[in-house]
């Protein structure tokens, strides 16, 4: 069975840095592209990154570029994503999702997602 | 970039009744990215629909998608209880991810 559980949201003030993690079991995960998407209290969804299988491509969306960085570590089936400078309108849940395969751009299965709050 | 306009806003039906919800993408999209998403309150997403008419794993066949060019459709043939939720169409190109903004089906 896939699972996928986030870890490391919390109370941040503006400016500030926070790491997610992601630790994924029940699948090969070098084989599998990752993706964070994140939910702003009472909105909709708001695509983060994305990053191969291998690690050796990663895109993120314009609102995070310079900011966010996403990584993984494969002998620890891990995904990560270091958010820094972090901003008010950055609070949300962060969900981390798997693509359906490498070459894929659907998320099959998603994290229950962890909780960043950005407030002074 | 992509947008994606998802319509009505806010649907209410009965259970048994036919669901239609719209997805428009403000330029032609290739079908092969287009996926359907359902959430329920405190939940997470779940694929329903990707390549815009594939069921996606365990997805009941009451679930459809159709649509090319700018034009996407996900239909529920019959609603059944627990299939009033948010749902939302993606799409990818460009190296990005795009979401519509949600079609809330409620119970009327």
């Amino acid at each position: 069975e896939v699972q996928l559980l986030e870890s490391g949201g919390g109370l941040v003030q503006p400016g500030g840095s926070l790491r997610l993690s992601c630790a994924a079991s029940g699948f090969t995960f070098s084989s599998y592209a990752m993706t964070w998407v994140r939910q702003a209290p009472g909105k909709g969804l708001d695509w983060v990154s994305r990053i191969s299988g291998s690690g050796d491509t990663t895109n993120s969306a314009e609102s995070v570029k310079g900011r966010f960085t996403i990584s993984r570590d494969n002998s620890k089936n891990t995904l990560y994503l270091q958010m820094n400078s972090l901003r008010v309108e950055d609070t949300a849940v962060y969900y981390c999702a798997r693509n359906r395969g490498d070459n894929r751009v659907e998320l099959q299965h998603w994290g229950q997602g962890t909780l960043v709050t950005v407030s002074s | 970039e992509i947008v994606l306009t998802q319509s009505p806003g806010t649907l209410s039906l009965s259970p048994g009744e036919r669901a239609t919800l719209s997805c428009r993408a403000s330029q032609s999209v290739s079908s092969s990215y287009l996926a359907w998403y359902q959430q329920k309150p405190g939940q997470a997403p779940r694929l329903l629909i990707y390549g815009a008419s594939s069921r996606a794993t365990d997805i009941p066949d009451r679930f459809s998608g159709s649509g090319s060019g700018t034009d996407f459709t996900l239909t529920i043939s019959r609603l059944e209880p627990e299939d009033f939720a948010v749902y939302y169409c993606q799409h990818y190109g460009s190296s990005s991810y795009s979401f519509g903004q949600g079609t809330k089906l409620e119970i009327k």
